[in-house]
């Protein structure tokens, strides 16, 4: 079945620097991936869908890549804040468990520091 | 403004008890989904709901039951079978079709006293 891995569990950089997330899957490209912003205690809030066929999309601060070679996607925040403190997770559909549905990956922690 | 109502935010079960999760929107949305956290997990689809009236098991449906009669609201009845029950639990929905952003509520955190 599909497998989804966000390879960092947290990561810390300053502020104004680029934070730069990883999203891996294992097996078929899906059509679609998606990423969320979660806040502690809070649920988690879409942010950006990219297709298989588009290679960046953006959307103010944020750029998300989709590599079907790599079976990678990338999320970048550029000139990074503390207010974008949170877990980011990535999302992709899943046709091996609950037919179409989203399977998660465990999310990365990002901290920014003033 | 529209969106996703969980309810309560914080609940707690004893030994041998079920216990119900409110989930309510009103965005019109068709589909709608609960998902288990846990710390360091991702988040794992216990129940999903198409329509009214209708839904099926996700990947860890057993010891949860869910209901779909009306097209706003999904409740989540965590039963006694459930026999770790202490997680974040969250509702979400979609206008229908698949690939579609989810909406999220807030979340309902459950423990056992």
């Amino acid at each position: 079945s599909q497998k989804i891995e966000q390879n960092s569990e947290a990561l810390n950089i300053q502020e104004g620097k680029t934070a730069t997330l990883t999203c891996n899957y294992t097996n078929y490209s899906p059509a679609y991936l998606q990423w969320y912003r979660q806040d502690p205690g809070r649920g988690p809030v879409f942010l950006l869908l990219i297709r298989e066929n588009e290679k960046e999309k953006r959307k103010e601060r944020l750029k998300v890549t989709f590599d079907t070679t790599l079976k990678q996607s990338l999320f970048h925040i550029t000139a990074s804040q503390p207010a974008d403190s949170a877990t980011y997770l990535c999302a992709l559909v899943n046709y091996g468990g609950s037919q179409g549905n989203l399977i998660f990956g465990k999310g990365t922690k990002l901290s920014v520091k003033p | 403004d529209g969106g996703i109502t969980q309810s309560p935010k914080y609940l707690f079960r004893k030994e041998g008890q079920n216990v119900t999760l409110s989930c309510e929107q009103n965005l019109n949305h068709d589909a709608m989904y609960w998902y288990r956290q846990d710390p360091g997990q991702g988040l794992r689809l216990i129940y999903y709901s198409q329509i009214v009236n209708d839904f099926q098991k996700g990947d860890i449906a057993e010891g949860y039951s869910v209901s779909r009669e009306k097209k706003e609201s999904f409740p989540l009845t965590v039963t006694s079978a459930q026999k770790n029950p202490t997680a974040f639990y969250l509702c979400a929905s979609t206008p229908g079709q698949y690939n579609q952003p989810q909406h999220f509520g807030d979340g309902t955190r459950l423990s056992i006293l």
